[in-house]
């Protein structure tokens, strides 16, 4: 069956390096895939979209790869700071439907001063 | 850029009574709206797919008796939850899209629901 997985729970990142979050996918080929972030007690905001034909997609400091061979898309936060500490969603559309979005379960990402 | 509100944003009730949450949104057209619910540490899970004018679609699993939804309008969606239950607890998240189908989704702030 399709699964979209993150299998950080969590991850502490000292500031100022680079945040590198994972996001694999099994069973099925999303056409895109979607980044949000989340803070406790809060809906998720989006991030960035990244189609299956776009190798990179960037915003500030943020950074989007699809690799389809690996099935897999890696989320990078560049120069991290405390203020990145949050909980960061990876979604795509559940298969055959058009309007379902499917989330992993999120990785809690810590940045340390 | 795009809002949705949700309101209340928690709120603590006795079992057997009733809850209702209202999702708005402020600055664009929705004609369908979005009902998660998560638990702690877990993944949102799709509630229901709440169309304006039209009956909402519900996930497998979920009983529409018990949750019922209203889109009476195209900026207004409402989740009632019927007869709550301690089980009932958790967080309900409402989210809009204000574009095509595969735009991002916009999502409110939520509602900590504690059934006491």
């Amino acid at each position: 069956s399709q699964k979209i997985e993150q299998n950080s729970e969590a991850l502490n990142i000292q500031e100022g390096k680079t945040a590198t979050l994972t996001c694999n996918y099994t069973n099925y080929s999303p056409a895109y895939l979607q980044w949000y972030r989340q803070d406790p007690g809060r809906g998720p905001v989006f991030l960035l979209l990244i189609r299956e034909n776009e190798k990179e997609k960037r915003k500030e400091r943020l950074k989007v790869t699809f690799d389809t061979t690996l099935k897999q898309s890696l989320f990078h936060i560049t120069a991290s700071q405390p203020a990145d500490s949050a909980t960061y969603l990876c979604a795509s559309l559940e298969v055959n439907r058009d309007d379902k979005i499917i989330f992993g379960k999120g990785t809690r990402l810590h940045i340390l001063p | 850029g795009a809002v949705v509100s949700q309101h209340p944003s928690w709120v603590i009730c006795k079992s057997g009574t009733s809850v209702k949450i209202e999702c708005r949104s402020l600055d664009f057209q929705a004609t369908t709206m979005f009902w998660y619910r998560q638990f702690p540490k877990q993944s949102l899970m799709l509630m229901a797919t709440s169309n304006e004018g039209s009956k909402a679609t519900y996930e497998q699993g979920v009983e529409k008796d018990k949750f019922l939804i209203n889109h009476a309008s195209l900026t207004l969606s409402t989740l009632t939850v019927t007869s709550a239950h301690p089980e009932d607890s958790s967080f309900y998240i409402c989210s809009a899209r204000d574009a095509m189908y595969n735009s991002p989704l916009h999502f409110g702030n939520g509602t900590r629901l504690t059934v006491t």
